[in-house]
């Protein structure tokens, strides 16, 4: 089966840089994502990483180590806004390419 | 682009009622996921549809579920009958990709 691990919770001041680690169980990796999904909103795509390494978009970035099943996202220079729910998913071809979700990561910004 | 659209946005319904909900994916996406959200369990997976073909209803809790894609605009997720513990939001999202999925805005049920 397919399993997922990242903290509940994470608290950080406005201005600093924080990061949210997701470790995975999958019988057919095929990729890992992250989502963010403000309180009343629908889950929103920010960041694929299909291959090991790096990748930025802006002030969020994520990276992957497929042979560590570990992956990152890092927020820097955090906002207010950014106060919401993280989720890692991974892409997973075992049942047909579908995508399973970590339980999130509840983060907060304090100014 | 008018992106994933659920309908309706809110449904309150009695136990025992069938509840229907519905999604059309984004044009030109051949994938389509059906998730319910709640507190205690979170972001899970129901069934997965690939070219309007079920291809994992692995997640769907039992046979008060169903769903369907006649075509490639349109899936409907039913319950019958619905019960308190049925009561989440309910999300369609769609994907061309496979690697950047698009969530509608849910559907929040509850069930009295």
């Amino acid at each position: 089966g397919q399993s997922l691990e990242q903290p509940s919770e994470v608290t950080a001041v406005e201005g600093a840089i924080v990061q949210i680690n997701c470790t995975y169980q999958t019988s057919g990796f095929y990729g890992l994502s992250w989502y963010q999904q403000h309180d009343g909103g629908a889950p929103t795509f920010l960041s694929y990483n299909g291959l090991d390494g790096l990748e930025e978009t802006g002030r969020f970035s994520s990276f992957l180590s497929r042979s560590d099943s570990y992956g990152y996202l890092l927020l820097q220079e955090l906002q207010m806004k950014d106060s919401a729910s993280y989720f890692c998913a991974v892409r997973d071809h075992g049942g047909g390419f579908k995508t399973i979700f970590g339980a999130g990561t509840r983060l907060f910004v304090k100014a | 682009d008018a992106g994933v659209i659920q309908s309706p946005r809110h449904e309150v319904t009695e136990m025992g009622q069938e509840v229907t909900l519905r999604c059309k994916p984004i044009s030109g996406h051949n994938s389509l996921f059906w998730y319910r959200q709640t507190m205690m369990r979170g972001l899970e997976l129901l069934i997965y549809f690939n070219n309007n073909v079920p291809i994992d209803d692995s997640g769907m809790p039992e046979d008060r579920f169903s769903a369907k894609m006649p075509n490639a605009s349109f899936s409907t997720l039913k319950i019958q009958p619905s019960e308190p513990r049925d009561s989440a939001v309910y999300f369609c999202a769609s994907t061309r990709t496979e690697t950047k999925a698009f969530f509608g805005q849910g559907t929040r049920l509850t069930v009295v």
